[in-house]
């Protein structure tokens, strides 16, 4: 298994571009996550996904869109980005059962 | 909103000495508890969890949980440098489908 993958690994973006960050997992995880970690910060909730077709906001939804057409993929979508959204954006992934969520290797966004 | 606090250090510590890392949370209702270390430039890893009052031993690891107090510690006896990390402290949301993170506690351990 790949566990969770997570595509680019690095980005530079232009003020009010846009970009869709990749997020796959083959391991039927039911719950999807995306944290965004800034510099010396812990890991902050942006959305979650419990199955297909189910999105939640977390603690930090604004300027983010996500969605969940299938069980394997998570797409997270920056429209027109902001310097403040330049971070290192964390994938992960649990089954409905667990409780220890696995993360993918991260993006790492800069917006300028 | 559910907080989780701890102290962002840096803990520095001596090979071979034991290092405490605290965290509290501010839910009296929360139940489950999760140590989560990670390494720069890395991602998270789960390496200790905790459900019930009192300590949980793996290896040099060791999680305390007093509920009445709202508090969980992370101890790492015999300390190596390939400890040295950040530990982050994470309880689950209100509605039991995610994880709240703390700021995370790094750690220095010296040879």
């Amino acid at each position: 298994n790949a566990g969770v993958t997570q595509t680019p690994k690095f980005r530079i973006l232009k003020i009010g571009q846009s970009m869709t960050l990749q997020c796959a997992q083959d391991m039927n995880h039911n719950y999807m996550y995306w944290y965004r970690q800034d510099p010396g910060m812990g890991l902050k909730l942006i959305y979650y996904s419990v199955g297909a077709g189910i999105t939640d906001k977390g603690e930090v939804p604004n300027g983010y869109n996500v969605s969940r057409s299938t069980t394997e993929d998570f797409p997270l979508r920056l429209e027109l980005a902001a310097p403040s959204q330049t971070s290192v954006y964390f994938c992960a992934s649990r089954i409905r059962q667990g409780y220890e969520q696995y993360f993918g290797p991260g993006t790492r966004l800069t917006v300028t | 909103q559910k907080e989780v606090e701890q102290n962002s250090g840096p803990l520095s510590v001596p090979e071979g000495a034991i290092a405490s890392l605290n965290c509290t949370y501010s839910d009296r209702g929360s139940q489950s508890f999760f140590w989560y270390r990670q390494y720069s430039g890395k991602s998270p890893e789960l390496i200790m969890s905790i459900y019930s009052n009192g300590d949980k031993e793996d290896g040099r690891f060791t999680a305390q949980l007093n509920k009445a107090s709202q508090y969980v510690s992370l101890l790492i006896r015999d300390s190596q440098p390939s400890d040295s990390a950040t530990y982050l402290c994470a309880v689950f949301n209100q509605a039991g489908t995610a994880l709240i993170f703390g700021k995370g506690t790094t750690l220095s351990v010296s040879s």
